[in-house]
């Protein structure tokens, strides 16, 4: 079956633009999780969707925002970027059963962002 | 805050040797989660181990856990070229009546041929 898929795999904005990152989740899975990696923060957790409704939320400014959409497609977008918000975004999706279940997260390639 | 802690930061081997990476975290877990990211790439997980484990082995992979001193290490036996990569540990943290993995900041594995 097809795997997560991240739209666009790389882009290059300025300051103070925004941007819109895509993500489909394998088929069947209703959580989607966004992460940013940088090399000096490491992998950070942004936000977890689930039956479009957004149920965990990481220590980001309210400039990263997300969503997802009915067939469980989710997007995330950053308003007024910063050159610190250069990183890769990546996208994981989990056939989550509960919170009893154990979470084992299928991730994308990513999306590079350049911020300049 | 980071969960896990991955030692060491980076380790470099000859192919043929064996790798161990080591995972400290701090609170209390249910399981533990190793995934491998190729340069750039997105990560892939490779093993799964319950807090009621104390093993676990999948092919060249044994990872072992030590609830009492909070600790996981991963074994990677006869290493290949082809496991350069970079090897996270990730454990579940509960917040909000849902829960979230969080990633240590990885252990950069390079082996030569």
């Amino acid at each position: 079956k097809a795997g997560v898929t991240q739209t666009p795999r790389y882009l290059i904005k300025t300051r103070g633009q925004q941007v819109t990152l895509s993500c489909s989740p394998i088929s069947g899975h209703r959580s989607v999780s966004w992460y940013q990696q940088t090399p000096g923060q490491g992998l950070q957790f942004l936000f977890e969707y689930f039956s479009e409704t957004q149920r965990n939320k990481g220590n980001f400014p309210g400039r990263f925002s997300g969503r997802q959409f009915s067939n469980s497609r989710s997007e995330m977008n950053v308003s007024t970027l910063e050159l610190g918000d250069s990183a890769l975004y990546l996208c994981a999706s989990s056939l989550k059963i509960g919170v009893s279940g154990a979470n084992v997260l299928t991730f994308g390639a990513g999306s590079r962002l350049t911020v300049l | 805050s980071q969960q896990g802690e991955e030692d060491p930061q980076a380790l470099s081997i000859q192919e043929g040797e064996n790798a161990t990476m080591n995972c400290s975290y701090k609170t209390s877990i249910n399981n533990l989660q190793w995934y491998r990211q190729n340069s750039g790439r997105g990560l892939v997980h490779l093993i799964l181990i319950r807090s009621n484990e104390r093993e676990k082995h999948s092919g060249r992979l044994r990872v072992t856990l030590d609830t009492s001193k909070k600790s996981s290490s991963l074994l990677i036996t006869a290493s290949r070229a082809a496991d350069t990569a970079s090897y996270f540990c990730a454990t579940p943290i509960r917040q909000g009546g849902s829960e979230k993995l969080v990633f240590g900041k990885g252990t950069k594995l390079t082996v030569n041929p």
